[in-house]
């Protein structure tokens, strides 16, 4: 079974304060994706990595960035955050490659509340 | 317009019928189809994945792409209040990294 694992269930920051979120997959994926879901807005792509220390923006990228050192983990960081990142984050994986079908399989979440 | 179309409900049934949840897309390229469920709180999971046109069946649930209409359905037979969720499809042209996700529909199945 394909595992994502998120490195926390709930956040809360403060303004301003950078935040770290990380996830690791278990099933030596090359694809690896951040998403925030929100109310009535769905599932909106905010970076992507289809290689270690590759990345590629995505729709919403704004006040975000990402590391990737390791196949296995795929960071998104916060530089200060914001109310309007208060969201639910998934972290996503894939095959990629000559295997690549797209399916993605996806972490737990974290719901980050900015106050 | 956007590329996947998908009614956000609710849609409510009860327990034991047959729901159908569907999406429309515009892009005639999309090969790959999907459905994901998401319980309240949870990550989305993967559900069905088909290849192009036709049926899948596994269990109470079956997929359905109609590739003419440009439109992807899944149907849940003998619903049970353990599947309300929120149900998701995404469709992908295959060789491309990222799928198209809809918004998704949300099902309450009450007892």
């Amino acid at each position: 079974d394909v595992k994502v694992t998120q490195s926390s269930r709930y956040l809360v920051k403060r303004t301003g304060e950078k935040v770290f979120l990380e996830c690791v997959q278990d099933m030596d994926h090359e694809n690896m994706f951040w998403y925030r879901q929100d109310p009535g807005l769905g599932l909106r792509l905010i970076y992507f990595s289809y290689d270690v220390k590759m990345k590629e923006k995505g729709d919403i990228p704004e006040g975000y960035s990402v590391s990737r050192e390791k196949k296995e983990r795929f960071s998104l960081i916060l530089e200060s955050a914001s109310t309007n990142q208060t969201s639910m984050y998934l972290c996503a994986s894939s095959f990629g490659g000559a295997r690549g079908t797209d399916t993605q399989y996806f972490g737990p979440g974290t719901r980050l509340t900015v106050l | 317009q956007k590329e996947v179309e998908q009614d956000p409900g609710p849609l409510s049934v009860p327990e034991g019928a047959i729901v159908s949840l569907n999406c429309t897309y515009s892009n005639s390229a999309f090969q790959y189809f999907m459905w994901y469920r998401q319980y309240s709180r949870k990550g989305p999971e993967l559900l069905m994945y088909t290849y192009s046109s036709g049926n899948k069946e596994d269990g109470r649930f079956t997929a359905q792409v109609d590739k003419s209409s440009k439109y992807i359905s899944l149907f849940i037979r003998d619903s049970q209040p353990s599947d309300s969720a929120t149900y998701l499809c995404a469709m992908s042209r295959g060789g491309s990294y990222i799928p198209t996700f809809g918004r998704g529909t949300s099902l309450i199945v009450h007892p």
